[in-house]
């Protein structure tokens, strides 16, 4: 079955980055028939999607992110990883990562993970 | 302000069905498939519907899906107090190109 699961700070002060990683386990990020998705919910309001990064390490993330995101993903580990920089209190949420389609067009988020709270605060 | 657009809030007694709708527009919804999650407190969103009416294996028919022109709905049938949750739809949206999801529907069965 497969399950992800996140880590990573819980608590980051502005202006610094924010790091959080999905470990994948039943199956595996190499395949190829999946995207990796990063998806957050700050508290309160609706789901936001961050970006996706597919295991050849091609990327593509949310225009309105300002190139703050950085996705990786590390292929012996099995887990991939979201880096977002120069965080201020709005980037306070639920962070998901989820398996997505190869075809973003077409496809949906079968797996999510449980969800990560990183709190941005001084 | 979600792209999408669903009510705040939705409500229904066991046994009754109820519908949540999803509005979009001809960047997004008109033209993908819509797909459909379940999401209670401190758990992960469980994907309900796919595809805007297919349903993954071990979702009961009771949750269905349909979609026409810009907007999509979600409908629940024989509505039990654990369908009590908040309900997001989501497509991909070709202008903006990224994923978009609405605002969410918290239901409530009373």
């Amino acid at each position: 079955q497969m399950q992800l699961q996140e880590s990573g700070s819980g608590l980051v002060k502005p202006s610094q980055t924010l790091s959080l990683t999905c470990a994948v386990s039943g199956g595996s990020i190499s395949s190829g028939d999946y995207s990796w998705s990063w998806i957050r919910q700050p508290l309160g309001k609706g789901l936001e999607w961050i970006g996706y990064i597919y295991y050849t390490k091609n990327t593509h993330y949310n225009p309105s992110l300002k190139s703050r995101g950085t996705i990786s993903v590390d292929t012996s580990k099995n887990q991939f990883s979201l880096k977002l920089s120069s965080v201020t209190a709005a980037d306070t949420a639920v962070y998901y990562c989820a398996r997505g389609p190869i075809d973003l067009t077409l496809g949906y988020f079968d797996y999510w993970g449980q969800g990560a709270l990183v709190t941005v605060s001084s | 302000q979600s792209v999408l657009t669903q009510p705040l809030s939705a409500s229904g007694t066991p046994g009754q069905r109820v519908t949540i709708s999803c509005s979009g527009s001809t960047s997004n919804i008109e033209f993908n498939p819509v797909s459909w999650y379940q999401h209670l407190p401190r758990t992960a969103p469980k994907l309900l519907v796919y595809h805007s009416n297919q349903r993954p294996s071990g979702v009961p028919d009771r949750f269905s899906g349909s979609k026409s022109g810009t907007s999509a709905s979600l409908a629940i049938s024989g509505l039990q107090p654990e369908d009590e949750a908040d309900y997001y739809c989501a497509t991909w949206d070709d202008s903006l190109n990224n994923w978009v999801f609405g605002g969410g529907t918290k239901l409530t069965v009373l």
